[in-house]
């Protein structure tokens, strides 16, 4: 079955710190697309970055950076040098050939001035 | 500016009214979607549209029910709903459904409340 486990529901920290928002997936299928969303307070999901299953290398975007372990089924977020516009909930999403996007519960990040 | 519209944003209902939530995407997208988005759940596939074809229906009660007209204009429309639906409702939209690298666009979504 298809699953995106995002273990940590809120995490805190100071601005300027570094953080690492945990996500695990499950499916029986090779193909699949990883993605992460940011939802501001204002609501609507942002697209932050798209990731196939036959691409594990590491991607870095400014403070962003991704990094993709097929051998534990990890697709992890970390934040670098956070800021306080950084707050936010955080979703992982799976789409595999099941054309379904599945979404884990989020990760509410606050970060603190 | 995501390209997707939502109205109203915030919405109020009794549980023996009748109200709809509108969507709008001027992306040139062939697929809209519903999300059901409750506090500490996943965000929770509710229907599918595919070139106005309704492509799926996650198991959704029949007090939701979807509309679209056309590839740009999406409805909910909501009947003697129960105060456990109260949640944020979420309009998406991508290029087409069953691609499965398509990211979807997001609304800033419409956030219910039944009393």
């Amino acid at each position: 079955a298809q699953k995106v486990t995002q273990a940590q529901t809120e995490i805190s920290v100071v601005e300027k710190e570094d953080v690492t928002l945990d996500c695990v997936y499950e499916t029986r299928d090779t193909t699949y697309y990883l993605f992460w969303y940011k939802q501001p307070p204002s609501g609507e999901l942002v697209f932050l970055i798209r990731r196939n299953s036959f691409d594990e290398q590491n991607e870095i975007s400014g403070r962003y950076s991704w990094n993709f372990q097929k051998s534990t089924s990890s697709f992890n977020f970390t934040i670098t040098a956070s800021q306080v516009v950084d707050s936010a909930v955080y979703f992982c999403a799976l789409s595999d050939l099941n054309n379904d996007m599945r979404f884990g519960a989020g990760t509410r990040l606050t970060v603190k001035p | 500016e995501t390209g997707v519209t939502q109205t109203p944003r915030h919405l109020v209902m009794g549980m023996t009214n009748k109200k709809s939530l509108k969507c709008e995407q001027h992306l040139g997208h062939n697929a809209m979607y519903w999300y059901k988005q409750s506090a500490k759940k996943p965000l929770e596939l509710m229907f599918v549209y595919n070139f106005k074809e309704q492509t799926e229906n996650n198991s959704v009660p029949s007090r939701f029910s979807p509309e679209c007209p056309n590839s740009s204009h999406l409805f909910l429309h909501l009947h003697t709903l129960q105060p456990e639906d109260s949640a944020l409702y979420l309009c998406a939209s991508s290029q087409d459904f069953g691609t499965v690298y398509t990211e979807a666009f997001f609304g800033q979504g419409t956030r219910l409340t039944v009393v």
